[in-house]
């Protein structure tokens, strides 16, 4: 019963480089959401898919791109890794428009990212 | 626009001691609310949830009453456990235009729990 799946779980990269977080979820759900997570700021939307194919920004998309080729899988990019975007990364994901909004999203245990 | 409020942690209560966290919420239409936990080292999962005016969720002894008339909807739970100390999420869910769904997250609220 894995429900979201996130690796790496840890990372440490240099400034410059890039990487891909990998999410993958076994629930066959519609949406997924990438979300980063900082002292005092609580969750903030990064990007997010509503479907095999497709991606949109959320608040906070600057510095990172998306790809959701699989429908259980969701892909978040960093192009050029910044000392700011050391955080610790969640994705999730949430059935579709089915259940309207009552549906919760399932979260995955998180990717702890320092960027040097 | 739309938006979540909570009360600012940290919260240090003794075992058994009761609990409220406060939430408050401002929205255009009918939103659903939730409340999320994030336990030490691990992701946010969903503690309980209310879908209209009225509606009281509950799960582990924890409770929430969906208010509308005061827009709130604030957690609370009898005699809190050692295992309660985690960190809480108010979240909101309302219908927008153009089929965006996501989920409107308050800052968290720091709770310890000493024995």
């Amino acid at each position: 019963n894995a429900g979201v799946t996130q690796t790496p779980k840890f990372r440490v990269l240099k400034t410059g480089q890039s990487m891909t977080l990998l999410c993958a979820q076994d629930m066959n759900h519609e949406y997924m959401y990438w979300y980063r997570q900082d002292p005092g700021m609580g969750l903030r939307l990064i990007h997010y898919s509503v479907g095999e194919g497709t991606t949109a920004k959320g608040e906070v998309p600057d510095g990172y791109n998306v790809s959701r080729l699989k429908k259980q899988n969701f892909l978040l990019g960093l192009e050029s890794a910044a000392p700011s975007q050391t955080s610790v990364y969640f994705c999730a994901s949430r059935q579709g428009t089915g259940g309207g909004n009552n549906q919760p999203q399932h979260f995955g245990d998180g990717t702890r990212l320092s960027i040097l | 626009g739309d938006s979540v409020t909570q009360m600012e942690g940290p919260v240090t209560l003794s075992e058994e001691a009761f609990l409220t966290i406060n939430c408050t919420y401002t929205a255009t239409g009918y939103p659903s609310l939730f409340w999320y936990v994030q336990y030490p080292g691990e992701g946010l999962q969903l503690l309980l949830k209310a879908t209209k005016a009225d509606d009281k969720g509950s799960n582990k002894g924890f409770e929430a009453t969906y208010r509308k008339e005061t827009t709130s909807f604030h957690l609370e739970k009898g005699s809190v456990q050692v295992s309660d100390s985690a960190v809480y999420f108010c979240a909101l869910s309302v219908n927008n235009a153009g089929n965006n769904r996501k989920l409107i997250w308050g800052l968290g609220t720091s709770l310890a729990v000493n024995p």
